[in-house]
């Protein structure tokens, strides 16, 4: 099967600047998750939707991030404006319900704020 | 709070020799523990889970309630173990899983 595909993969803008990542999951994978992961940090998660409805949001930085699922299988995170500390990769990871646990990564975006 | 500790950044090992990577949890409650795995230039993937008690690639985690820890065991290690390890938990199926910092696996020749 084919795995999660993300874009772009990498991006460099300057502070105050609009950013976006694209993610398409595994087909038929109901959830879908973006994580952010700083250099020497874990994955931390920022949003979790079930289909096109947000579970977890807890700790998706409301002020200056938005994240959509409009017909519960593409997802767009959306940065404006974007801070010198949001440089990190953002990882999309999709699993099903069945398996939650399991989850498949994409590449990941590497976004540098300058 | 829940919390995952990986007391090692860097771990090095000489091939053949065993491995174990440390891992510590806090949660109140009975929670599931993963370990997943990074190789160079792949995507980050599941290795193991506590309930599965299986062995993936040789590798073994045993959970310890009594000491809240997951340690990952391999007695013997090779080469194409070296990656970043991370170890994870959730409290439940449905639940968001925190990750530890990660500790990365150099295997020496």
């Amino acid at each position: 099967e084919a795995g999660v595909a993300q874009s772009p993969r990498y991006k460099i803008i300057e502070k105050r600047q609009s950013v976006a990542f694209w993610c398409n999951p595994i087909s038929g994978h109901a959830t879908l998750y973006w994580y952010q992961q700083i250099l020497g940090q874990g994955p931390k998660l920022l949003i979790q939707f079930q289909n096109n409805g947000v579970v977890d949001d807890s700790q998706l930085p409301k002020d200056r991030f938005s994240a959509e699922r409009l017909k519960g299988v593409d997802s767009t995170l959306k940065i404006q404006p974007a801070k010198l500390e949001d440089s990190a990769v953002y990882l999309c990871a999709s699993s099903s319900l069945a398996f939650s646990y399991e989850q498949y990564f994409g590449p990941g975006t590497r976004l540098t704020v300058t | 709070a829940q919390r995952v500790t990986q007391p090692e950044k860097l771990l090095s090992v000489f091939k053949g020799a065993p491995v174990e990577l440390k891992c510590n949890y806090s949660y109140s409650g009975s929670p599931e523990l993963f370990w997943y795995v990074q190789y160079s230039r792949q995507r980050l993937q599941l290795l193991l889970r506590h309930i599965s008690r299986e062995s993936i690639k040789g590798f073994t985690a045993d959970l310890n309630k009594g000491e809240t820890s997951f340690h990952l065991k391999k007695p013997f290690a090779q080469e194409e173990d070296s990656a970043m390890y991370y170890c994870a938990l959730s409290g439940s199926r449905d639940d968001k899983i925190i990750f530890g910092k990660g500790t990365r696996l150099h295997i020496l020749p």
